[in-house]
């Protein structure tokens, strides 16, 4: 089957560095996402990966290792606004997106 | 980025009654949206991937006739619940695909119903 995985709650300190892994089982492979959720609303776009390395969007960076199935989020100098629930979502062969179940993110002062 | 338009946000409906939820991409076309239902502290569930001029795609345990699905245009997906009831109470979420070779998807601000 087709499987997501990634840690279902991080906490971390405002101004610090957190990075959250997902790693993944698919039928094929056509990119991996990374979106942020905030409680009661939609998930917001953050980055996309299809090759493999480092894809850095100011505080935000996401990286690819496809024969690894493995990917991960890193955030940099916190904000009390970054918390919220990360997922991880992957492309398969038949340009379904595959969720993980998130990771909600807490930020302490 | 691209825009995703999703209508009404929020929807108080009676058991019995059906809710149409509407779902645009504004300025691009989209051939292709996915319908996804949240409930609290979950993930994102794949309800129907939604396809411009044939018919939704569901998926299993999805019913067909209950959650219906028009993709009538290339800006425009519908997710109606008819006759709805109170277990159907839940956060709906539209996505649309972008096109060309780096395709994104980008997603509607969310519709929670509640059936009374």
């Amino acid at each position: 089957g087709q499987n997501i995985d990634q840690p279902t709650e991080m906490t971390a300190t405002e101004g610090a560095i957190v990075q959250i892994n997902c790693t993944y089982q698919t039928s094929g492979f056509n990119g991996l996402f990374w979106y942020q959720q905030h409680a009661g609303e939609a998930p917001t776009f953050l980055s996309y990966n299809v090759l493999d390395g480092l894809e850095e969007k100011g505080r935000f960076s996401s990286f690819l290792s496809r024969s690894k199935g493995y990917s991960y989020l890193l955030l940099k100098e916190l904000q009390m606004k970054d918390s919220a629930s990360y997922l991880c979502a992957v492309r398969d062969s038949n340009y379904q997106l595959i969720w993980g179940a998130g990771t909600k993110l807490i930020i302490k002062p | 980025g691209a825009v995703v338009s999703q209508h009404p946000s929020r929807v108080i409906c009676k058991s019995g009654t059906s809710v149409k939820i509407e779902c645009r991409s504004l300025d691009f076309q989209a051939t292709t949206m996915f319908w996804y239902r949240q409930f609290p502290k979950q993930s994102l569930m794949l309800m129907a991937t939604s396809n411009e001029g044939s018919k939704a795609t569901y998926e299993q345990g999805v019913e067909k006739d209950k959650f219906l699905i028009n993709h009538a245009s290339l800006t425009l997906s519908t997710l109606t619940v008819t006759s709805a009831h109170p277990e159907d109470s839940s956060f709906y979420i539209c996505s649309a695909l972008t096109g060309g070779s780096h395709t994104e998807a980008f997603f509607g601000q969310g519709t929670r119903l509640t059936v009374v």
